[in-house]
Parts: C-alpha cells; sequence; structure tokens
C-alpha cells in the first residue's frame, strides 16, 4: 500500500453532520487524491492535491473541501454529510503526477451516511 | 452515456481458464491506458499501462488496445482462484493523474 493509512477506516454519522477523512503517507508523493467509489460508478475524483497547500476540485467536489498542511496529510471534510456521500472513500498518491507515473491507493474508508 | 463502459459482471470462469475483461470508451482523444485489480475491501492496485494502441504483455497478463474501436481488453492466461477480484479499466487523454476516468469494474470469481 505504498505507506498509506486512512482514517478512520469506518463511520457511521447524521445527516447534516461535518465529517473530517484523514489521509496520511509516509512516501513523501507530492500528489495526493480523494476519490470515492459506488456501484455502477467506478472511482470519482472529488479532490487533489500538487503540493503543500495546493489542491483543486476534480470532478465530484461539490459538497467536500480538502486541506493539505504537510506532505504526509491530506484531509478530506464533508461539510454537512447527506446520504447521497454514503460511499467508500480511497486516497491515492503519486510521485510526480504523471500517468507514466503509478498512483497507490490507500485501503479506503467506508462512510455511511444517516 | 458514460465516458468508459464495463460490463460488471460477475465472471465466474474454472481455473485454469483464460480470461477476457474489456472496456469500451467513447472519447477519442484517450491516450494513456491502464488495468487496475481491486480485492474486497481494498483500495486498487494498479496491473498494465498501455500507451497509445497495440499489445502489452506482462506473464499471465496481457493488455491490448483498439484505438479504432475505442475497445481495451485485459486477458488472463491460466487464470488462478487468487486472480478473483475486481478489475477496474482506466484512461486519460492526458499524461496528467487527474484527468483519469475509471470504468465501474468486472467483477472475476476463478473457481478451483
Amino acid at each position: 500500500d505504498a505507506g498509506i493509512t486512512q482514517s478512520p477506516r469506518h463511520k457511521v454519522t447524521e445527516t447534516g453532520t461535518p465529517v473530517t477523512l484523514r489521509c496520511h503517507q509516509t512516501e513523501n508523493h507530492r500528489y495526493m487524491y480523494w476519490y470515492r467509489q459506488d456501484p455502477g460508478h467506478g472511482l470519482r475524483l472529488i479532490h487533489y492535491s500538487y503540493g503543500v497547500k495546493d489542491t483543486d476540485k476534480g470532478e465530484v467536489s461539490d459538497g467536500y473541501s480538502v486541506s493539505r498542511s504537510k506532505t504526509e496529510d491530506f484531509l478530506l471534510t464533508l461539510e454537512s454529510a447527506t446520504s447521497s456521500q454514503t460511499s467508500v472513500y480511497f486516497c491515492a498518491t503519486q510521485t510526480s503526477g504523471g500517468q507514466t507515473d503509478t498512483q497507490y491507493f490507500g485501503p479506503g474508508t467506508r462512510l455511511t451516511v444517516l | 452515456q458514460k465516458e468508459v463502459e464495463q460490463d460488471p459482471g460477475p465472471l465466474s470462469v474454472p481455473e485454469g481458464a483464460i480470461v477476457s475483461l474489456n472496456c469500451t470508451y467513447s472519447n477519442s482523444a484517450f491516450q494513456y491506458f491502464m488495468w487496475y485489480r481491486q480485492y474486497s475491501r481494498k483500495g486498487p492496485e494498479l496491473l498494465m499501462y498501455t500507451y497509445s494502441s497495440g499489445n502489452k504483455e506482462d506473464g499471465r497478463f496481457t493488455a491490448q488496445v483498439d484505438k479504432s474501436s475505442k475497445y481495451i481488453s485485459l486477458f488472463i492466461r491460466d487464470s488462478q482462484p487468487s486472480d478473483s477480484a475486481t478489475y477496474l479499466c482506466a484512461m486519460s487523454e492526458g499524461a496528467e493523474g487527474f484527468k483519469t476516468i475509471f470504468g465501474a469494474g468486472t467483477r472475476l470469481f476463478v473457481k478451483a
């Protein structure tokens, strides 16, 4: 898993509450990504980071924000969780951000919003 | 219509069979093509990467890209129970990792 951990691994929360998911890497990779995986949709990019304090939106960024204050940590926040955000969230890292460079995925966080 | 289409399966085969997994796509600008394997309750891991058209072989795995038909395939020879997983195709127009589009995945079961 290229030294990628995600916390928590499982979370159940209620609609309207804020939720923060953490991704931690030990590989000193510059790029970090947050994806969500839903049946029938595959992996969809939420946000990504290309350096400390450098982030940008992905395909499905509405309702999510991110922060990266250190190379090793990338946080995903659901500002006010909704049932449509029930999903499995994966963090990935990459050395340089190019397609010839492997994306390494973390083990995932299973989030349920009631 | 989704940019990348992949039959969700499940596909069930006996051990030793040749497995063919496929994806079709609509964007003719895709140039980078990847296959990921994802075991249950785990993150995806890169299996194969191909740039543009042609074949690429790695052990029991062969990736094929047919850009004229907008069709990519992953073949697994001498399939093993340990190959049981979900296989995701992925592709991108440009070299940037954040532009990758993933298929929904095909579940494969290899029976001993």
